[in-house]
């Protein structure tokens, strides 16, 4: 799977949107971009993904640059809840069994 | 929505037990996986399975065996337990495997081998 760039840490205030960024400027045209998160002591959780178009879902919006090198994942009110740590994966069309994640950043929600 | 469910959060062993982690998803899931976490080392895949009684090879099966009796439980078994069997263990599941598709975790089994 190709390799994706985020910041450590980011921090938000409660009821804000945020936006977490994502590069991934050695994508290719088959690669998927998915995001997850995983809450303290929790398994991660499937967020959103996309190919080229942006996408929106309950949880969050995912909005890829015209190139595709970079995303940003928008949650557009964040509550505490959201405090967690955000993967930026890519993923092969044709499928690969496992998951990588990187580093991920880690966001924090203030009150 | 997919509920991927893990037998215990928190699990308690001592070295040489055989120990089992069960997973249970109930999407009809074609596909389930045993990950373990460490800190540092991120996700490694450990088993998979693609059909019922089908198993593969992760990156880091030795010391683990694994059972896919019925679609919807997935079994994890360390054989003698170590100390560097101390870890977070996550259960998945998807549909397919291709890229398009997520893969659902349940939240995890932190087995501690003392």
């Amino acid at each position: 799977d190709a390799k994706t760039t985020q910041p450590n840490s980011m921090e938000s205030n409660e009821e804000e949107p945020v936006h977490l960024p994502c590069n991934h400027s050695t994508i290719s045209g088959t690669d998927y971009i998915h995001w997850y998160r995983q809450l303290p002591s929790q398994g991660p959780e499937y967020v959103i993904h996309g190919l080229t178009s942006n996408v929106n879902n309950r949880m969050a919006s995912l909005a890829i640059a015209e190139d595709r090198k970079s995303s940003t994942l928008i949650l557009h009110r964040a509550t505490l809840r959201d405090a967690a740590v955000y993967y930026c994966i890519l993923r092969w069309q044709g499928g690969s069994e496992k998951l990588v994640f990187g580093k991920g950043t880690k966001l924090t929600v203030n009150p | 929505d997919v509920k991927v469910t893990q037998s215990s959060r928190y699990l308690v062993k001592r070295t040489g037990e055989k120990v089992f982690l069960e997973c249970v998803q109930d999407m009809d899931h074609e596909n389930m996986f045993w990950y373990r976490q460490d800190p540092g080392l991120g996700l490694r895949l450990i088993y998979f399975s693609y059909d019922v009684k089908m198993k593969e090879k992760g990156d880091i099966p030795e010391g683990y065996s694994v059972s896919r009796e019925k679609k919807e439980r997935f079994s994890l078994i360390l054989e003698s337990a170590s100390t560097n069997q101390t870890s977070m263990y996550l259960c998945a599941s998807s549909p397919e495997t291709v890229g398009n598709q997520p893969q659902h975790f349940g939240d995890g089994t932190r087995l501690s081998i003392l």
